[in-house]
């Protein structure tokens, strides 16, 4: 599995860009990076996700570092709405084939005050 | 709207009881998931199916147990239902059960064992 390490939460004022961070070391080649985000018992809601490359969608940017072992989301001007649980998930692959199933940590809860 | 649809809602039942709930896909999707998620445990991946099978297991108890159907609609059934399997189910859904493929996330059915 490639396991993630986010931190438990974190702070952004409204209008401001959230940078929230994710450790994922143990990554294979072949794995991406997804990112979801939960508001308050919704269903999870797809962000953005990649392998190598720096991505971006109208939601948000995904900057991966050049050794994969980590990634950045980026929200580019944080507003109210987006205060919720970010998860960011590694892909597994289990035993050479591949099911797609996404394996959800304790995420980031990520607080946009006004 | 992510184009998943899950029923109920909502649903209150008594310990030993027995529940189904229903899922269906976004329309073209063959992969399903079912995700638990309680407030204790975190999201759980309990179980994917891809056109039919399948193909993945996680977390799912012996008491549950899930199928798709030939319309490619999912059905988890839920038995000898006990107080901590209060709970909010997530079904979620993608093209392919494979990695890269986004899985969309239905707004989840909540079931309080009482």
């Amino acid at each position: 599995d490639a396991k993630t390490t986010q931190p438990p939460s974190m702070d952004c004022a409204e209008g401001r860009a959230a940078n929230l961070p994710c450790n994922h070391s143990t990554i294979s080649g072949n794995e991406y990076v997804y990112w979801y985000r939960q508001i308050h018992s919704q269903g999870p809601q797809y962000i953005i996700h990649g392998l190598k490359n720096n991505e971006t969608n109208e939601m948000a940017s995904l900057i991966i570092t050049e050794d994969r072992k980590s990634s950045t989301l980026i929200l580019p001007h944080a507003t109210l709405r987006d205060t919720a649980v970010y998860y960011c998930i590694g892909q597994i692959n289990a035993g050479g084939t591949s099911y797609g199933k996404l394996t959800f940590g304790q995420g980031t809860i990520l607080t946009v005050h006004p | 709207d992510s184009g998943v649809t899950q029923t109920p809602k909502h649903l209150i039942t008594a310990t030993g009881q027995r529940v189904t709930l229903r899922c269906s896909p976004r329309s073209g999707d063959l992969s399903v998931y079912w995700y638990q998620q309680s407030l204790d445990q975190g999201l759980q991946f309990l179980i994917q199916y891809y056109n039919g099978e399948e193909r993945a297991k996680g977390n799912i108890l012996e008491r549950f147990s899930a199928q798709q159907f030939p319309d490619l609609h999912s059905e988890l059934n839920l038995s000898s239902l006990e107080l901590g399997d209060s709970a909010l189910y997530f079904c979620a859904s993608s093209v392919a059960g494979s990695m890269g493929n986004t899985i969309y996330f239905g707004e989840g059915s909540w079931l309080t064992v009482v």
